[in-house]
């Protein structure tokens, strides 16, 4: 059964910092791997999405890692701002033929001004 | 493309009854997902159709069941209300056309039960 985690649930750092958000899952028998944001109440957004055969995805000020036979993800958030303040989820999918994500419990970001 | 829609987008209802909550999908995409989240949770897959049938359940009881039609929006109906119920319900939509797209969420329906 795959479990996935993101470590820390929390954190908070000053307004132009970088952000390191961590997952790890532990079956590296993933078709892909996707990045959301929730802002407080609403629906998810989606960030990235590394297929399986990739090492990362870079959009922005957002990049992301995977490491599929350590089982880890991590998503880095360069220059943090103010308005980057949400949960951050990661999400993986099985193999092809596999219908359901598997979500993290979220990272809860806060960047203070 | 149109987005994915849901809704309504809060309601709330008393231990018991029964709710239905609709999803439309965004443009292109005939595979429909439901998801719970509870508070401070990450969500939890409920189950997947793809052409009108369901094509996939997680380790929700048959209280819990849901349809798509044609145009491949999507209900998901709740049967005798429990509190644990309340949560954001949570539709995703993809198409296996366009999988290096991922899924794509819409901004939910937050249920109360009373």
């Amino acid at each position: 059964k795959q479990e996935v985690t993101q470590i820390p649930a929390a954190l908070s750092v000053p307004e132009g910092e970088n952000l390191v958000l961590n997952c790890s899952f532990t079956d590296s028998a993933i078709y892909n791997l996707q990045w959301f944001r929730q802002d407080p109440g609403k629906g998810l957004t989606s960030l990235l999405l590394i297929q399986s055969s990739q090492r990362e995805q870079t959009s922005g000020r957002l990049n992301a890692s995977l490491d599929k036979s350590s089982g880890r993800s991590t998503l880095y958030i360069a220059a943090s701002q103010p308005g980057d303040s949400a949960t951050y989820l990661c999400a993986v999918r099985p193999g092809a033929a596999g219908n359901k994500l598997t979500f993290g419990g979220g990272t809860r970001v806060l960047v203070k001004p | 493309e149109t987005g994915v829609t849901q809704s309504p987008t809060h309601l709330i209802k008393t231990r018991g009854q029964q709710v239905t909550l609709r999803c439309s999908s965004q443009s292109g995409h005939n595979t429909v997902s439901w998801y719970q989240q509870a508070l401070g949770q990450g969500p939890q897959f409920i189950f997947q159709y793809y052409r009108e049938e369901e094509n996939g359940r997680g380790n929700f009881p048959p209280r819990f069941s849901g349809l798509q039609f044609p145009n491949y929006s999507s209900e998901l109906n709740v049967n005798a209300l429990e509190l644990d119920d309340s949560a954001l319900y949570l539709c995703a939509s993809s198409s296996p056309d366009r999988e290096s797209r991922g899924y794509t969420f819409g901004s939910g329906t937050r249920l109360t039960v009373v």
